[in-house]
């Protein structure tokens, strides 16, 4: 079955401490997205990659970190510089082009505490 | 800038139909996209509308209007399961972006 794995499913981490949040892909897609969504806001995307070793900021990229080493795999860092890091943490993956919609992961909440 | 609107709340009664508005305003478009999003879970991909007009699927449509800046959904002989909420996400010009509104939460009642 093809698809897009997030884990864990739920995360909790003490103020200051780094934490990655892994995002696996076995779609064969080459563009792949990190979005953050909050409470009454809608998704609000962190970086976006399009190819291998290649990544762009998105909308709210100060205190995350990403990698793209592989095609399959998108890890996002959630560094102690970012200031509210408690949120629900989606993993996109799409085909290149304007008509491809983007398949999502099951999600990971993070809780800073 | 980015401006996409859509109600916050809705509740409609199982077997009827609702109509989820959403208004748009981006610095280009490349096509408007529904999502449905049960609490906690992913977004799961609902339609997408590049050109003007309706597009039907099963007993969910999607209509677009370009010269509006207007999309609604369709929801046709609503389940108690279509309970959820419904993104509006628009894609802009350059790269892959997808702009999303806050989505709409329908309640389905008995």
């Amino acid at each position: 079955d093809g698809g897009i794995t997030q884990s864990p499913k739920y995360l909790f981490r003490k103020e200051g401490q780094n934490v990655t949040l892994s995002c696996e892909q076995n779609l064969n897609h080459d563009a792949m997205y990190w979005y953050r969504q909050d409470p009454g806001q809608g998704l609000r995307l962190i970086y976006y990659s399009q190819i291998v070793n290649d990544f762009q900021k998105g909308d709210i990229a100060e205190g995350y970190s990403v990698s793209r080493e592989k095609k399959e795999s998108f890890p996002l860092t959630v560094t102690s510089a970012q200031k509210n890091p408690t949120a629900f943490y989606l993993c996109a993956s799409s085909i290149l082009g304007n008509t491809y919609e983007q398949y999502f992961g099951p999600g990971t909440r993070l809780t800073v505490t | 800038g980015q401006n996409i609107d859509q109600p916050t709340e809705m509740t409609a009664t199982e077997g009827a139909i609702v109509q989820i508005n959403c208004t748009y305003q981006t610095s280009g478009f490349n096509g408007l996209f529904w999502y449905q999003q049960h609490a906690g879970e992913a977004p799961t991909f609902l339609s997408y509308n590049v050109l003007d007009g309706l597009e039907e699927k099963g007993r969910f449509s999607s209509f677009l209007s370009r010269s509006k800046g207007y999309s609604y959904l369709l929801l046709k002989e609503l389940q108690m399961k279509d309970s959820a909420s419904y993104l509006c996400a628009v894609k802009g010009t350059g790269a892959n972006n997808l702009f999303f509104g806050t989505g709409t939460r329908l309640t389905v009642i008995p």
